[in-house]
């Protein structure tokens, strides 16, 4: 069965640009969370989706940062515009959902660059 | 805020066990202790979680104080693969919040 996958990997760009990360989650699982890590930091929470519903997106910054998982399948996450402390690895991840105890399944990351 | 404390780091000879310990004083009846580690360059990955009794599988086990406020992640031989910053959350509902986490050198 496949993973949570992301994309792109990586991505440079210039700021003030716009940049939009993609997420397909594990099939079947309701819950999709939005991560950021910066280096030698854990991960922070952006937004977290049960199905459709975006129910806790209060570390979004919304004034340049949002998100949307139309159908309650796959998510993407966009940045317009990028600044320079936007540098950072973007994760993705997906549950189950519904409990306490299901685990949290992480793609890869999309590490972004912002000159 | 971080609802948990852990080491910045700690370090731990190759095929000695390891104890990596966790404090929150502030966990509620509901809150679940969940482990999670990090490899370098790749996302974290699920190690083990409890709510009350000490639990056991096949990464790890986890030692849960009897009032709940601490708990110990215990890797019983640690291998160099096992390297890694290990993160305890508490998580009630769905909600998965990561601190610091402990980072682990293993030397040969």
């Amino acid at each position: 069965e496949a993973g949570v996958v992301q994309s792109p990997r990586y991505k440079i760009i210039e700021k003030k640009q716009p940049v939009a990360f993609w997420c397909n989650p594990i099939s079947g699982h309701n819950t999709l969370y939005w991560y950021l890590q910066n280096l030698g930091q854990g991960p922070e929470l952006l937004i977290r989706y049960e199905n459709e519903e975006a129910v806790d997106d209060s570390q979004l910054p919304k004034d340049r940062f949002s998100a949307e998982r139309l159908k309650g399948v796959d998510s993407t996450l966009k940045i317009q515009p990028a600044e320079l402390g936007d540098s950072a690895v973007y994760l993705c991840a997906s549950s189950p959902g519904g409990q306490n105890t299901g685990e949290l399944f992480f793609g890869e990351g999309s590490r972004l660059t912002v000159l | 805020d971080a609802k948990t404390t852990q080491p910045n780091s700690m370090e731990s000879n190759e095929e000695e066990p390891v104890h990596l310990p966790c404090n929150h004083s502030t966990i509620s009846g509901t809150d679940y202790i969940h482990w999670y580690r990090q490899l370098p360059s790749q996302g974290p990955e699920y190690v083990i979680h409890g709510l009350t009794s000490n639990v056991n599988n096949r990464m790890a086990s986890l030692a849960i104080a009897e009032d709940r406020k601490s708990s110990t992640l215990i890797l019983h031989r640690a291998t160099l693969r096992d390297a890694a910053v290990y993160y305890c959350i508490l998580r009630w509902n769905n909600d998965m919040r990561f601190g610091a986490g402990t980072r682990l050198t293993v030397k040969p």
